[in-house]
């Protein structure tokens, strides 16, 4: 099964200041059409989890553009630019290139 | 609008079935890979199954294949997750996704207990 490490998994953060969460995948997620089927979830508290990052670094409908995403191979980052009180929450990064499907363990975004 | 709504979950004895059921709409539903992913009390995220867009192909992860089936009906826009031989650590809330991660359901809650 690929595992897929994150760090730091707790994240306390000044409102207005920079994030940035990385993941780190045990084997390579290009896919055979070349595609790297990677992305970020968001889970905010008591709620379903979302998507906001797509095969990478593409921000989906509604999110905001303070969230990037970027990397390649095995190593990936979800940066926030500038924090603000509705991204407390958990951060997943997953990976749907080989089956099992795999998520990491989730870093858990607080205001300090 | 896309919409994504579980049913069917409860409280079941160890041993005993459940069946999830998914309504779909607001996208291309037989077009779509689907997916049953769960969320333990507290814990992190996990893959549960995988159905292509015609049903024909499915894919479980090992502490699920032989006990739950993924099926869907492309006719009624609907997504399912038979669950047989439930376990205690089968217990979670369990989300109906769109292929690709871009859509959950609110999930149902699972809890497997005598």
């Amino acid at each position: 099964d690929v595992v897929m490490t994150q760090s730091p998994l707790s994240l306390p953060v000044t409102l207005g200041q920079p994030a940035s969460i990385s993941c780190r995948s045990s084997q390579g997620l290009v896919a055979s059409g070349g595609n790297t089927n990677f992305n970020w979830v968001q889970q905010r508290p008591g709620q379903s989890p979302r998507r906001l990052i797509y095969k990478v670094s593409n921000r989906d409908s509604g999110v905001p553009d303070r969230f990037s995403g970027s990397g390649s191979g095995t190593d990936f980052t979800l940066n926030i630019s500038r924090v603000e009180a509705e991204d407390v929450g958990v951060y997943y990064c997953m990976q749907y290139t080989r089956w099992p499907h795999t998520f990491g363990q989730g870093t858990k975004l607080e205001i300090k | 609008e896309v919409q994504l709504v579980e049913s069917g979950g409860g409280l079941v004895q160890p041993g005993g079935s459940l069946r999830l059921s998914c309504a779909a709409s607001g996208f291309s539903f037989s077009t779509s890979w689907m997916y049953w992913l769960r969320q333990a009390p507290g814990k992190g995220l996990e893959w549960v199954a995988n159905i292509n867009p015609d049903g024909g192909d499915t894919y479980y992860v090992d502490s699920v294949r032989g006990r739950f089936t993924i099926s869907r009906d492309n006719a009624k826009n609907s997504l399912f997750l038979q669950m047989n031989g439930l376990r205690a650590e089968d217990t979670a809330v369990y989300y109906c996704v769109i292929g690709g991660g871009q859509q959950w359901g609110q999930g149902t809650l699972v809890t497997v207990s005598s």
